[in-house]
């Protein structure tokens, strides 16, 4: 089983849609970070949350950390074809770094 | 900057052969830390380090080892390769582990195929 649970599993949207990936868990984390992958590259992190109820905005991506430290959501407005890629939410515990199994968004134009 | 490099790209291996994958940064970075991917599975920690000299276990060591004599190198040893450890596998570093703020620097992979 999974320590992070991440859902969808899978997405494939409209250009211009709104959509919501979703990071949950039992357990408290000291921070979350959001990475993307492309394939045959490694992930690239797109922002790091610490404290519990934080938003953090980039462009069109909105994160938020859940009050309890236990739970994360990226919301992508107006979804483009270049934000097709794996997202993976990872959560911090002591000096370890815990992976969700990610979302693979397919934007079609 | 290089960032952080890894060598081999692909690799085919025979069950029970031994191998050792490369990880290489120029960032001065102290933690380091290996990881495989397998497909629904997301990314799991294998083995990490945080300093020259210091490596523990992570998730699932069994199978892997490791070792850490400089800062700038990191190799993943597979001593008795089998078909599980299939895989591609990842290294990436970050500045340090004491912060919450650390950014994992990732290399490009190398995707290991054992039959």
């Amino acid at each position: 089983t999974q320590l992070l649970e991440q859902s969808p599993q899978f997405l494939s949207i409209q250009e211009g849609e709104n959509l919501t990936v979703y990071c949950n868990s039992s357990s408290v984390f000291s921070s979350l970070q959001w990475y993307r992958q492309e394939p045959g590259e490694g992930p690239v992190l797109l922002v790091t949350v610490v404290t519990g109820g934080e938003v953090k905005k980039l462009k069109r991506l909105t994160f938020q950390f859940g009050d309890a430290r236990k739970d994360s959501s990226l919301h992508i407005t107006a979804a483009q074809t270049g934000d097709t890629g794996l997202y993976l939410c990872a959560g911090a515990r002591g000096n370890k770094l815990v992976f969700g199994a990610g979302t693979i968004l397919r934007v079609k134009s | 900057n290089a960032g952080v490099t890894q060598t081999p790209k692909f690799q085919v291996l025979k069950t029970g052969q031994s191998m050792t994958l490369q990880c290489a940064q120029d960032m001065n970075h102290e933690y380091m830390s290996w990881y495989r991917q397998d497909p629904g599975m997301g990314l799991r920690l294998i083995h990490y380090s945080v300093g020259a000299g210091i490596t523990d276990q992570g998730e699932v060591p069994n199978g892997y080892n490791v070792s850490r004599s400089t800062t700038e190198d990191f190799p993943l040893r597979l001593l008795s390769a089998a078909p599980s450890q299939t895989s591609v596998y990842f290294c990436a570093s970050s500045y340090s582990f004491e912060s919450s703020y650390n950014e994992q620097f990732f290399g490009p992979g190398t995707r290991l195929t054992v039959l």
